[in-house]
């Protein structure tokens, strides 16, 4: 089975700073890596996912994050941050496996505070 | 584009008393459907998922249930509601490996 660690529970940060927020995840077989965002009172959307191919990748409103095989990490970035960013931000992985909905599993998420 | 629609948004029940959240689907047919809880500071919690009419699978033992009626209606039940029952509630459909939209959640507080 596959879990998920976010390792910071809670991320402040004033606004235009440069932003990293850590998962790792541990499976014994190929993943599908996410990122989602929730606004305050609202459902998740996806802001990007990791398929294959290039390790980095390319979500909404300006976030990115890299896949590392070897260290089982995921970590989002963003290079300057924006008010409107605060949010929850949940980490989550999907084995390659036949399709089951218990496969998809979340960290527990990273509260991210922009300060002004 | 896919679109969630669930309610109500805002819940407040006593111990005891009945449950039911319905969720509706746009813009796609046969999704796989999910009804997911949070809790605060602890994640989502997959409760149940379907993958097609009348086809339900319960992920954790509790005293919720889950129905699909429609392709795209997907409804949470409880005939009696428990204090630990509340938490914010999220529907959620998918057709792609891991990738789900979803509806605007509703938050249910027992008293």
């Amino acid at each position: 089975a596959q879990s998920v660690t976010q390792l910071d529970s809670q991320v402040p940060v004033f606004e235009e700073a440069p932003v990293e927020l850590r998962c790792n995840y541990s499976s014994s077989v190929s993943v599908y890596l996410f990122w989602y965002v929730q606004y305050p009172n609202q459902g998740l959307q996806l802001l990007l996912k990791y398929l294959s191919g290039s390790t980095l990748v390319k979500g909404i409103n300006g976030f990115e994050a890299e896949f590392n095989k070897s260290q089982t990490s995921f970590h989002l970035r963003k290079p300057s941050v924006h008010i409107s960013d605060t949010a929850e931000y949940f980490c989550a992985v999907f084995t390659r496996a036949s399709g089951s909905a218990r496969q998809l599993t979340f960290g527990s998420g990273t509260q991210l505070t922009v300060l002004p | 584009s896919q679109t969630i629609h669930q309610w109500p948004a805002t819940l407040v029940q006593p111990v005891g008393s009945p449950l039911s959240l319905e969720c509706t689907v746009e813009g796609t047919s046969n999704p796989n459907l999910y009804w997911y809880r949070q809790a605060a500071g602890r994640g989502l919690q997959l409760l149940f998922y379907s993958v097609g009419i009348g086809q339900i699978s319960s992920e954790v033992p509790q005293n919720l249930s889950a129905s699909r009626p429609q392709d795209r209606q997907f409804i949470l039940s409880s005939k009696k509601l428990l204090l630990s029952d509340s938490g914010f509630y999220l529907c959620a459909g998918g057709q792609g490996p891991g990738e789900l939209f979803f509806g605007e959640g509703s938050r249910l507080t027992v008293l």
